[in-house]
C-alpha cells in the first residue's frame, strides 16, 4: 500500500531564504510522485510530478524536487522564497501504471514566508 | 478554457440529511475523481468515474455514492449525514491514461450540524 509522510506540519522562512519541504513515501511498486499547492479557499494546483526518467524534476514558480529511491524521498525545494509562496503544500503518491486518479496524500505542510 | 467547476461552494446540512454535490470537469477531460479533505488533513480518495461507471473506490461507506453523466459531469451523494462528514469535497478531472495529471476544482465546503 502507498503512504506519504510529510515531516513538519508548519515551516516558516524569511523572504529570500531557501524553502525545503520534506516528503517520504512508502510504495510496494515504483511510484509516481507529486507536489500540489493549495491556497486558502481554493483547490489543489499541481506544482510538479515525477513519473520516470530524470530524478530532478522542475516545476512551476521556481520549485523543484528530487526523487531519491534509496531514501524513499521526494523533497520540494525553492532557492529563494517569495511572499506569494505562502500556502499549504501536499505531497502525493500513486502507483506506476495505475490511473492517476487515485492519489495518496500526505497531511500537508503549511509554509509561512516572513518579510 | 474553463477548469473544473464545482457547485455549490458552501453548504450547511443537518445530521441525517442527504446532500448532492456537483462537478463539471475541465474541457476535454472524461474522468472524474472525488476527494474528501477534512480540516487539517490531506485529501482522501472517495471514488473515480469513467464512462459513467465507478472505476475505483476508496475506503468510504456506502452512504457515499456517485454518478457520472454522458457529458462527463458528476455528482457525489452522501446519505444519512454525520458530523464527521463535514469537510471540503474536491472534484478532480483528468484524461484517461497513466500520464495525465489531475486538475482540481475549488471544492464544496460541507458543514454538518
Amino acid at each position: 500500500a502507498q503512504s506519504v509522510t510529510q515531516l513538519g506540519s508548519h515551516v516558516s522562512v524569511s523572504e529570500g531564504a531557501l524553502v525545503l519541504l520534506r516528503c517520504n513515501y512508502s510504495s510496494s511498486v515504483p511510484p509516481y510522485l507529486f507536489w500540489y499547492v493549495q491556497y486558502p479557499n481554493q483547490g489543489l494546483q499541481l506544482l510538479l510530478k515525477y513519473t520516470t526518467g530524470a530524478t530532478l524534476v522542475k516545476g512551476i514558480n521556481g520549485f523543484e524536487a528530487e526523487f531519491k529511491k534509496s531514501e524513499t524521498s521526494f523533497h520540494l525545494t525553492k532557492p529563494s522564497a517569495h511572499m506569494s509562496d505562502a500556502a499549504e503544500y501536499f505531497c502525493a503518491v500513486s502507483e506506476e501504471g495505475s490511473t492517476l486518479g487515485r492519489l495518496y496524500f500526505g497531511r500537508g505542510t503549511q509554509l509561512t514566508v516572513w518579510p | 478554457d474553463a477548469g473544473v467547476t464545482q457547485s455549490p461552494t458552501h453548504l450547511i446540512k443537518t445530521r441525517g440529511q442527504q446532500v448532492t454535490l456537483r462537478c463539471s470537469p475541465k474541457s476535454g477531460h472524461d474522468t472524474v475523481s472525488w476527494y474528501q479533505q477534512a480540516l487539517g488533513q490531506g485529501p482522501q480518495f472517495i471514488f473515480q468515474y469513467y464512462e459513467e461507471e465507478e472505476r475505483q473506490r476508496g475506503n468510504f461507506p456506502d452512504r457515499f455514492s456517485g454518478h457520472q453523466f454522458p457529458n462527463y459531469s458528476s455528482e457525489l451523494n452522501v446519505n444519512a449525514l454525520l458530523l464527521g462528514d463535514s469537510a471540503l469535497y474536491l472534484c478532480a478531472s483528468s484524461l484517461p491514461g497513466s500520464n495525465s495529471p489531475l486538475h482540481f476544482g475549488n471544492g464544496t465546503r460541507l458543514t454538518v450540524t
